[in-house]
């Protein structure tokens, strides 16, 4: 069974960084490329940033380019958001999941609140 | 980036009945080289992540029910689910793999 653990959300202000992280197991994490996605409150689905399964290729929404860097380390089976000048836009649930589209969800995300 | 739209906004359905959601994209998702759609619909229940329900376009996922169903290439297509259940209460959103970014739909939420 897919597990996937989410962690790193928190309260913080505009302007500043938060690290999400995403802990994962039942499946080879080595072989699959990994997506974050984010739902802020009420609202539907957004697709933040995926990066592939050797990390060669990464890709973002236009919302967080250049804000947000996706990372990984195969060794520990964990996927990495590093989000930087933070927006009170960016207040969402963030999930992370397997592959790059047609994704398999196994956590309850993580929250991100964005607020002085 | 590919800009997916679903319709209706909102749906309600009696039990028993037949429930059908669009999605259409900005452009073509069907891949030449393989002949795929590269579309899923994935169903949210309240309080709950999103649950993968059909894969390239048609392709429904091991476990979930055959009253779900999907249809529809290129920039078109319909998720169809027939004799409406109560756990049937969901947001459905389509979604197009084709090209990153990767894009959903706005959602659709689907009543009793």
């Amino acid at each position: 069974e897919v597990h996937l653990v989410e962690s790193g959300g928190g309260l913080v202000q505009p302007g500043g960084s938060l690290r999400l992280s995403c802990e994962v197991s039942g499946f080879i994490f080595g072989r699959f490329d990994m997506s974050w996605v984010r739902q802020a409150p009420g609202k539907g689905l957004e697709w933040v940033s995926g990066i592939s399964a050797d990390a060669g290729s990464k890709y973002y929404a236009e919302s967080v380019k250049g804000r947000f860097t996706i990372s990984r380390d195969n060794s520990k089976s964990t996927v990495f958001l590093q989000m930087k000048s933070l927006k009170v836009e960016d207040t969402a649930r963030y999930y992370c999941a397997r592959d790059l589209g047609m994704n398999t969800f196994g956590g309850q995300g993580t929250l991100v609140i964005v607020s002085s | 980036d590919i800009v997916m739209a679903q319709s209706p906004d909102s749906l309600a359905v009696s039990l028993g009945e037949r429930a059908a959601i669009n999605c259409k994209s900005s452009q073509s998702v069907l891949y030449s080289s393989d002949n795929k759609n590269y579309l899923a619909w994935f169903q949210q229940r309240p309080g709950q992540p999103p649950k993968l329900l059909i894969s390239w376009a048609s392709t429904r996922e091991s476990g979930v029910p055959d009253r779900f169903s999907g249809s529809g290439s290129g920039t078109d297509f319909t998720l169809t689910i027939n004799s409406l259940q109560p756990e049937d209460v969901a947001v459905y959103y389509c979604q197009q793999y084709y090209r990153a970014p990767v894009t959903f739909g706005q959602g659709t939420k689907l009543e009793i």
